[in-house]
Order: structure tokens, then sequence, then C-alpha cells
């Protein structure tokens, strides 16, 4: 089984609507980065979490974590087409670095 | 300003033959790395590298070599391309995590390897 997992992994919503993305890593978190990729483009940084509890927003992107169930949410208020793509988390295991482990994605659409 | 960027951006290539891609990157960061991104969207690292060490993932092949003449860039060159090489190859940057605690880790465009 992989060590991050991210679900669902394809989601289609309705424009307009809130939806929420899980990442669950079966290790011990040092902080957990959200990307974004564009299909067929590069990895945009949506945000970086590092403490339980912590809450970080971006736009209409918000992210938490949770230390203790070594699992991050994020989720995206009232989509819009712009928000399509495919959401990746990685985490670090470890503190001596920035290797990242990376979840298999969620892929998002939202219809108009 | 680009901040990661590699080149080429699509590369296919003939089974057999050795090919680098090249990243560089303006940001000073001290560590870069590269990942490969397979046909389901799985981004795995393969290495890890500053003037410090080289961490290699253990389940690359030989044949993926990262060299970097300086600071700023590192290369991915690959002998011998088979069909399973073709993925899209991400290279990234980040500060070192012992002198800040800056963590974000910067992503190039990737390269479309294909090889045929």
């Amino acid at each position: 089984s992989q060590e991050l997992e991210q679900s669902p992994q394809s989601l289609i919503v309705q424009e307009g609507k809130n939806l929420t993305i899980n990442c669950t890593s079966s290790k011990t978190l040092y902080g957990l980065y959200w990307y974004k990729q564009k299909y067929g483009e590069g990895l945009i940084f949506l945000m970086m979490l590092q403490k339980g509890g912590e809450e970080k927003s971006h736009e209409k992107i918000t992210a938490k974590l949770d230390e203790k169930k070594q699992q991050s949410s994020l989720h995206i208020t009232a989509s819009q087409p712009s928000h399509a793509g495919i959401y990746l988390c990685g985490a670090l295991h470890n503190n001596a670095g920035n290797m990242l482990t990376f979840g298999g994605g969620t892929r998002l659409m939202v219809k108009p | 300003d680009t901040a990661v960027s590699q080149t080429p951006k699509y590369l296919v290539t003939q089974m057999g033959n050795d090919k680098s891609i090249k990243c560089e990157q303006n940001l000073g960061h001290d560590t870069m790395y590269w990942y490969k991104q397979d046909s389901k969207k799985f981004l795995k690292i393969m290495f890890s590298y500053n003037n410090k060490e080289l961490i290699i993932n253990e389940t690359v092949p030989n044949r993926f070599s990262p060299k970097s003449p300086d600071k700023a860039h590192l290369n991915l060159h690959i002998n011998s391309l088979e069909l399973g090489d073709s993925a899209v190859y991400f290279c990234a940057s980040s500060q070192d995590v012992a002198r800040t605690k800056n963590t974000e880790a910067f992503f190039g465009q990737g390269t479309r390897l294909t090889v045929v």
C-alpha cells in the first residue's frame, strides 16, 4: 500500500459546489504540502502545513492538518472551472530534508 | 523569471539511446531533486542532491545519474533508455532545511520523455 493515500481519486463537481480532498499518511508527518497540477503542466505550490491543527487558506482553498490522525484535508469553497486539475499532497516523513513522498493525486473536474 | 526551469519540455527518443534533461534554478537554493511521474500520475523521488551529499532512491536503476556542474544546476542523465522510462520527470529545488524554516520545494514544468 502507498505511504500516502489520497481520496477520492477523482471528483466531478458542479460549479459553485464545495468539495474536500483527503490525504492520509501511514507514517509520522513532519510536514504536508499541497500542490496543484494543471493537466500536462507543472506543479504549483498551494500551501504547506507543519503543525497539528494548523489551517491555511489560499483564495478559496483551505487546508488543515490533523497531526494525530496523520491526515490533511483540502477544502475548496464555491468551486470554479479554474479549480480543475490534479491535486497532489506531498509528505515529509523525516525532518532531515525535503524529499517528499507524494500521494496518487485527486483529479478534479468542475462542470460549468 | 522562471524559478526552476527544465529543458527540454518534450523528448522523444529511441530505445537504447543516452539522453540528458537539464535543470536550472535561480533561487539560490542548496538542494535540488529529481522526481518521476509515471502514467498513473504517481510522483516518486529519484534523487536529492546538495553540495554535501547525494541521496539516491534505491529503486532507481543505475542507468539514471544526476550530474551537478554547479549549485544552480542538476542534470539528469539516462543511459540505455528503455520503454519503461517513458514518464514525466520533474526537477525541484529547496533551501537546506538546516539553514532555514522555509521548506517549500519549487518544481519545474516537467519534461515528458517518450521512449519508442
